[in-house]
Formats: structure tokens, C-alpha cells, sequence
């Protein structure tokens, strides 16, 4: 029940493309949903993040869709660049001070140019 | 600020040699995490700390690892005796308990090979 399902596992798009990476969850006492975007070498770092509150949340390129009823919530890049290339997971947690994550598997994303 | 500094950033062994990974979380975050990167598993959490006090060990995989946080600036996972399958990418993270935001901020991690 603590599961987050990632999907796609990669994804290639041209540069200029929406790319979409989609995240299904079981536990509905999860309250808090990031994305976090991890470029070779690199830790992952928050990209975005959303509450069970609002159905969508909007930072520039980056979109978080949300939809309570069927447990899923999905990452939309528009205009996608180059240097959006990375691996995107997208997390869940419960009781937003605690700070356990239970994250996908993670999608790879490249962009063609 | 620096960030979570992670030691050391590579890390070659052998079978059955001792690894002991370093972690220096973000001053003032009373709240750290490790966990492990793979192809296959992908971003397991193997412990986090809150205050200094070990919350949740479930991930941890074995007895042969071992985490401590003896105090606030601190920590280190130690694996013995080591074995090939432990090959990943450690990474440690921390974040501030008050304040209400739920940001881990990860360091670059320690890419682990055990031969």
C-alpha cells in the first residue's frame, strides 16, 4: 500500500513537445506529491510539488495534474528543451512534516533537439 | 550555503572489506535521510533520522549495514563485510523539521563499487 507506479520508464521527445510522465498511488492518507528531477552525476532535486487541495498546479513550464478520485497525479512539460533531459520521479508522502518519500521508479526523459 | 557534502564521492573495494560513507547534512536541518540508487530498484530509502534519532530503519537491507547520527553536522552508513551487490549510489539528504515544507535536499551522492 505504500507503492507509487511510475510510467512511462523512458520517454523521447522533440524539442518543442509536451512530454507527460504519469504516477498512480494506493494509499490515500498520502497528502503531499513532488516531482523531482535528477540530471546525471547528480542528487534529485525538487521540481514541483502539489497538495491533494487543488487539481493542478502550474510553475512555468512545468504542470502537476491531479486527480484524487482515481489515486493518480501526472508531471506535464510543455515547450519540453533540450535541458529538460533527466530522470523525473515523481514521490509520495503522508503527514506533510515528517518527511518519509516513497518515490516511483523514474522516467528518463530525453529531449531530441 | 554549501549543501549536503557527501564523502567520499567514489568508492572502490573488494568483497568483504569494510565501506563507511560520510554525510554532512545542511545547517540546520534536524531531519536526514540515505538512500540507495539502482537501475533495477531505483531510490530506496534505507533510514532516516529525525533530531538525531533513527525513526525508520526498514529499508535498511541487512545486518551488515549499519547508520549512525552522533550529532546534528554527521552521519555515516557503514557496510561490512561489503559485497558486489551493494554496488549503487548512496545518496543522503536532509531537510528542517519545522516550517512545514517537505523539501529533502539530496547531495551528490557516493557511487559504490564492490568488486
Amino acid at each position: 500500500q505504500q507503492q507509487v507506479k511510475q510510467s512511462p520508464q523512458s520517454l523521447i521527445v522533440q524539442k518543442g513537445g509536451i512530454s507527460i510522465i504519469n504516477c498512480a498511488y494506493e494509499n490515500t492518507a498520502f497528502d503531499y506529491f513532488p516531482w523531482y528531477q535528477q540530471f546525471p552525476g547528480k542528487g534529485p532535486a525538487l521540481l514541483i510539488a502539489i497538495r491533494p487541495d487543488v487539481s493542478e498546479k502550474k510553475e512555468g513550464r512545468f504542470t502537476i495534474s491531479f486527480n484524487k478520485s482515481a489515486k493518480q497525479f501526472s508531471l506535464h512539460i510543455m515547450d519540453s528543451q533540450p535541458g529538460d533531459s533527466a530522470t523525473y520521479f515523481c514521490a509520495a508522502s503522508k503527514g506533510h512534516s515528517y518527511g518519509k518519500l516513497t518515490f516511483g521508479q523514474g522516467t528518463i526523459l530525453t529531449v531530441h533537439p | 550555503d554549501a549543501g549536503v557534502i557527501q564523502s567520499p564521492r567514489h568508492e572502490v573495494t573488494e568483497m568483504g572489506q569494510e565501506v563507511t560513507l560520510r554525510c554532512k547534512p545542511i545547517s540546520g536541518h534536524n531531519s536526514l535521510f540515505w538512500y540507495r540508487q539502482t537501475m533495477m530498484r531505483g531510490l530506496e530509502l534505507l533510514i532516516y533520522f529525525n533530531n538525531n534519532v533513527p525513526i525508520d530503519d526498514s529499508g535498511m537491507p541487512e545486518d551488515r549495514f549499519s547508520a549512525k547520527m552522533p550529532n546534528a553536522s554527521f552521519s555515516t552508513l557503514k557496510i561490512q563485510p561489503s559485497e558486489p551487490r551493494d554496488s549503487a549510489v548512496y545518496f543522503c539528504a536532509s531537510r528542517p523539521l519545522a516550517g512545514g515544507a517537505n523539501e529533502q535536499f539530496f547531495g551528490p551522492g557516493t557511487r559504490l563499487t564492490v568488486l
